[in-house]
């Protein structure tokens, strides 16, 4: 049973560059809940998505970042026209419900130039 | 709510010992905890749960202890191994937010 899967596993981008963050939860799991991370930070919320909503996403930027998560396909995270401060660490995670254990991905390192 | 933007505690402890881990939690409609331990480059890993009817829960080598009254969870490593070292995150799941929350981390330091 494959766990929740993220790629790419690093991403390096130039200034103006978009990034796509692709993570398939595990199987089961309809709620997938994206994190960012700088080093030696804590989790910072960003959005939580089941099939076809999004449901929170207050800890996402109203601008440049968007988040899906298809009927089909993997969740995919967006970042449009990215600056050097949008390097950091994006994890995703999934559960199969409210109050369920939340399972996370390897994370992706996005590196912007 | 959320601590982010802080640097990390350091917890150092001697092989063999005990270790104990904090957190604090803010939110009194939290009815849910997970501790996770997170690897340098590597994403959080699940430890070990605990649910808000209950105030103690024991796993291999861990426990977790709940204290509602003070909105406190602890984390015991017993007999504390170098392969421990890591950060871990209390997470808690917010019932009228509908989401969870997670703490700033302690770094643990496991000394040979």
């Amino acid at each position: 049973n494959a766990g929740v899967m993220q790629n790419p596993r690093h991403l390096v981008r130039r200034r103006g560059q978009e990034a796509r963050l692709r993570c398939s939860p595990m199987k089961g799991h309809s709620h997938v809940y994206w994190y960012r991370q700088l080093p030696e930070e804590g989790l910072k919320f960003m959005v939580y998505l089941q099939k076809e909503n999004i449901i929170d996403e207050s800890g996402m930027p109203k601008e440049r970042f968007s988040a899906e998560f298809p009927k089909e396909g993997p969740s995919i995270l967006r970042i449009q026209q990215v600056v050097r401060g949008d390097s950091a660490a994006y994890f995703c995670a999934s559960s199969r419900g409210d109050r369920e254990k939340l399972f996370f991905g390897s994370g992706t390192q996005l590196s912007v130039l | 709510g959320e601590s982010v933007g802080l640097h990390l505690p350091t917890l150092s402890v001697q092989e063999g010992d005990n270790s104990i881990i904090n957190c604090a939690y803010s939110n009194s409609a939290s009815d849910y905890f997970i501790w996770y331990k997170q690897e340098s480059g590597k994403g959080p890993q699940f430890i070990i749960d605990i649910r808000s009817n209950m105030d103690k829960r024991q796993g291999q080598r861990v426990t977790v202890l709940l204290n509602k009254t003070v909105k406190h969870l602890s984390l015991q490593i017993a007999a504390t191994q170098p392969g421990d070292s890591a950060v871990y995150f209390c997470a808690s799941f917010v019932y009228n937010f509908n989401k969870f929350y997670f703490g700033s981390g302690t770094k643990l330091n496991v000394k040979p």
